[in-house]
């Protein structure tokens, strides 16, 4: 079946730099992506989402790029501070349910 | 404040029990989900409900009931059945209508004893 995965499941990176989470997916249809955060024992926050007619979409430090030819999605975020550690996890939709598909995280810790 | 309650935070069962986890949401969303998250993966899906009255089992609905009473509750229950439950349970919502943008409830973590 279709899914959606991550290529690394734990990034280290120094508070101060930027950082680069990345998503692949495999359902061609796929024309809704959405990046969440979640904190230990908690649930996930949305972070910022794009549709499959844009290729970038920026919020605050967060920006999102979107690859449909290599069906790859990735997060950047800007200055990466102690409170960006967390779990990030990227979701698609397509068709007409319109329901989220999940991939498997990617654990971020800043380093100080 | 507007929002997704789960409660409670903590949940143990003992063989043969059944539980009840609550999710209750004032957003006047119309579709409510339920998620079980293992450690170390993503979010599985195991009820969802678009409308009062109506709802459709997800990927791994088996030893899993729930109800749709009212648009602001979707309790689900974990049955005997379940013969791994101890994991940690999202409830989500979204307005519904084609936006597929979850809300999320600060989840229950349920433990068997």
């Amino acid at each position: 079946g279709e899914s959606v995965g991550l290529h690394l499941p734990t990034l280290s990176v120094q508070e101060g730099d930027n950082s680069i989470i990345n998503c692949a997916y495999s359902n061609s249809a796929s024309d809704y992506f959405i990046w969440y955060k979640q904190e230990s024992g908690k649930g996930p926050q949305f972070i910022i989402d794009i549709r499959s007619n844009m290729d970038k979409r920026q919020g605050q430090r967060v920006t999102v790029l979107l690859n449909k030819t290599v069906k790859h999605l990735s997060l950047q975020i800007a200055a990466t501070q102690p409170g960006d550690s967390a779990v990030y996890f990227c979701a698609e939709s397509s068709g007409s349910a319109r329901q989220l598909t999940f991939g498997s995280g990617t654990q971020l810790t800043v380093l100080p | 404040d507007g929002g997704i309650t789960q409660s409670p935070k903590y949940l143990f069962r003992k063989e043969g029990q059944n539980v009840t986890l609550s999710c209750e949401q004032n957003l006047n969303h119309d579709a409510m989900y339920w998620y079980r998250q293992d450690p170390g993966q993503g979010l599985r899906l195991i009820y969802y409900s678009q409308i009062v009255n109506d709802f459709q089992k997800g990927d791994i609905a088996e030893g899993y009931s729930v109800s749709r009473e009212k648009k602001e509750s979707f309790p689900l229950t974990v049955t005997s059945a379940q013969k791994n439950p101890t994991a940690f349970y999202l409830c989500a919502s979204t307005p519904g209508q084609g936006n597929e943008k979850l809300f999320f409830g600060s989840g229950t973590q349920l433990s068997v004893l």
